[in-house]
């Protein structure tokens, strides 16, 4: 079974700051991660993937995200927060079994204050 | 722009109506999901098609049903609608039916009044 837990529903930054969204999941096989972001009234776009390769993913936008197997962590960051990286941010697991589906975390609203 | 395509952007129903939701995946995928996402029941996932068989079900209502054709576009068909039903409609593709990057639409905003 396969799950995804986003731990903080919103969070709130200074611009110019760190950017820390927290994604754990649980996966019974290798599983392949995404961060998705969601700007007010669009679609769903790809940030990054995570896939068995580098641990170390990089992303658009200058995000990137560190899968961490011993923590089963696959967290989003940023050095420095920009007023456009404002949007709702959605972790999503999905793996190779025939029983697997896609699950998303419940989401994840970044707000950056100027 | 994902290559995902999604008709109408925009519909405003009364209750009691049909709607039919279309997509056309990117060229090449041949998956198909369907996805609503409402602000008191957040993303849902209703259903996956691949090449034409449906692969997996989640939430979808019995007023609705979708189906993908040889073309590989899909239609949500939402029936007898009700006020709940509004809310944004996202229609995803991938290539093959596991493990995946799935490319999202810009999604079709649905209105019941």
């Amino acid at each position: 079974a396969q799950s995804v837990t986003q731990l903080d529903s919103h969070v709130s930054v200074s611009e110019g700051t760190p950017v820390l969204l927290r994604c754990n999941y649980s996966s019974s096989y290798s599983p392949s991660l995404f961060w998705y972001v969601q700007h007010p009234n669009k679609g769903l776009q790809l940030l990054l993937k995570y896939t068995s390769a580098a641990t170390l993913v990089k992303g658009i936008n200058g995000f990137e995200a560190e899968f961490k197997k011993s923590e089963t962590s696959f967290h989003l960051t940023k050095p420095s927060a920009h007023m456009s990286d404002a949007a709702e941010y959605f972790c999503v697991v999905s793996g190779y079994s025939s029983a697997s589906k896609i699950i998303f975390g419940s989401g994840t609203r970044l707000s950056i204050r100027p | 722009d994902s290559g995902v395509t999604q008709t109408p952007k925009h519909l405003i129903t009364a209750t009691g109506q049909r709607v039919t939701l279309r997509c056309s995946p990117r060229s090449g995928d041949l998956s198909v999901y369907w996805y609503q996402q409402s602000l008191d029941q957040g993303l849902q996932f209703l259903i996956h098609y691949y090449n034409g068989e449906e692969r997996a079900k989640g939430n979808i209502l019995e007023r609705f049903s979708a189906q993908q054709f040889p073309d590989l576009h899909s239609e949500l068909n939402l029936s007898s609608l009700e006020l709940g039903d509004s809310a944004l409609y996202f229609c995803a593709s991938s290539l093959r039916d596991r493990g995946n990057t799935i490319y999202f639409g810009e999604g079709s905003w649905l209105t019941v009044v």
